[in-house]
């Protein structure tokens, strides 16, 4: 079976803080692909990273960055100097390979406080 | 501009009013899906198709159809709505339909009330 866990459902920080959003998934493949996505208050939901399970490099793109660890099963994301319109829901994602569905987990919602 | 369409955005019915939801892509994906958003709950897939004439049902299936008669369009169908099915929906599509390669492209969700 296939689980995403995302522990903190609500986290608050003031402008210009770092942040780190946490996500533990689990599944038995060993061929998967890990997401994470945005939804800012307008509701949709913004593509942000796509992690194949081959590739344990961490990744930055501005002021996000991510970490993988296949050995914790873990993916957190991290918002350098956050601002306020990095305020919004986060979602982790898991998808194994073949005809499963991509599994979110709970969501952690992100107030910025300027 | 490539994107996933659905229409209507919001909806208030009454229980037991047949009612479907559009869903549109212009990108030619081969893999479509529908989420349902909840408080608490994140989202949970409720049926996918992995091309034409090809559907199976997601993780909450019950009280909903679908239907892939074309490539770019996947409705949603609630044959009798119900209270329990007020929720934020989502249509996605990815290219192919091992979706681990390809991004999952979101519409701009749905939001229905069933009183």
């Amino acid at each position: 079976a296939q689980k995403v866990t995302q522990a903190q459902t609500e986290i608050s920080v003031v402008e210009k803080e770092d942040v780190t959003l946490d996500c533990v998934y689990e599944t038995r493949d060993t061929t998967y692909y890990l997401f994470w996505y945005k939804q800012p208050p307008s509701g949709e939901l913004v593509f942000l990273i796509r992690r194949n399970s081959f590739d344990e490099q961490n990744e930055i793109s501005g002021r996000y960055s991510w970490n993988f660890q296949k050995s914790t099963s873990s993916f957190n994301f991290t918002i350098t100097a956050s601002q306020v319109v990095d305020s919004a829901v986060y979602f982790c994602a898991l998808l194994n390979s073949g005809n499963t569905p991509l599994v979110f987990g709970k969501g952690t919602r992100l107030s910025v406080i300027a | 501009e490539a994107q996933v369409t659905q229409n209507p955005r919001y909806l208030i019915t009454v229980t037991g009013k047949k009612l479907t939801v559009t869903c549109s892509q212009n990108m030619n994906h081969e893999y479509m899906s529908w989420y349902r958003q909840d408080p608490g709950l994140g989202l949970r897939q409720i049926y996918y198709s992995m091309n034409v004439e090809v559907t199976d049902k997601g993780d909450v299936p019950e009280g909903y159809k679908v239907s892939r008669k074309e490539k770019r369009n996947f409705p949603l169908i609630l044959e009798s709505p119900s209270p329990n099915q007020t929720s934020l929906y989502f249509c996605a599509s990815s290219l192919y339909a091992s979706g681990g390669y390809n991004e999952q492209f979101f519409g701009p969700g749905t939001r229905l009330t069933v009183l």
